[in-house]
């Protein structure tokens, strides 16, 4: 079956410093693959996307590679700000195996200290 | 472009009683979903409508919770009896038909306690 594994948190940053959060996966299809975003007392808000081996999704700074060879999709940003404090998912929907079906890693909790 | 809606936002129910969770997709969206958010933990679909057909109910706890989307729009999610282990963050999501990568976009969602 599918499945995602994600870095475990939390991670606490210091502004400005450089953030990597791992996430690996597991498809039997063609998967896209999302970072969502949860900031306290919100819902997921979708972060990027990419839906091809070699894409690379970005938004606000925040980038991720679809790297099919290694089956991962890592988050970066050069310079974290404090209102990046956020719980963030990785996931992937498998519509190549006929399912729209969004599978979750656990998430990880990061807080940026001024 | 308003985002999903969803109803109550929080609850706070004792265990045996019923609870019922609204949801209003983006306008539009044919496809809608509901998730379970567990403390600490990635949502885990339940159910997914196209239109008001459910398509994929495999992982819908069947012998107490109940989800009905009539004419398509808007879904109820249910549960009757509510039990300890219902304590979670229930997410509606929807997203447009014909696109491959089908992105959802989420609702705040319901945070539910069972006590």
């Amino acid at each position: 079956g599918n499945s995602v594994t994600q870095m475990e948190g939390p991670v606490t940053l210091s502004e400005e410093a450089f953030l990597t959060i791992n996430c690996t996966y597991t498809a039997t299809g063609y998967p896209s693959l999302f970072w969502y975003v949860q900031y306290p007392g919100e819902g997921l808000q979708l972060l990027l996307k990419a839906t091809k081996a070699d894409d690379k999704g970005s938004n606000k700074g925040f980038e991720a590679t679809y790297r099919k060879e290694t089956t991962s999709f890592h988050l970066e940003k050069g310079s974290v700000q404090v209102s990046d404090s956020a719980v963030y998912f990785c996931a992937l929907s498998d519509h190549g195996a006929g399912s729209y079906q969004l599978t979750f890693g656990k998430g990880t909790k990061l807080s940026v200290i001024p | 472009e308003a985002g999903v809606v969803q109803s109550p936002r929080y609850k706070i129910i004792e265990k045996k009683q019923p609870v019922a969770f609204w949801c209003n997709p983006i306008s539009g969206h044919n496809t809608l979903y509901w998730y379970r958010q567990n403390l600490g933990q990635g949502p885990e679909l339940l159910i997914r409508y196209e239109n008001e057909e459910a398509v994929d109910d495999s992982q819908l706890p069947k012998d107490r919770f109940s989800a009905e989307r009539l004419k398509g729009v808007d879904s109820t999610l249910k549960i009757q009896p509510a039990e300890l282990g219902d304590s979670a963050v229930y997410l509606c999501a929807s997203s447009l038909p014909g696109t491959p990568e089908k992105t959802q976009y989420f609702g705040p969602g319901t945070r539910l306690l069972v006590l």
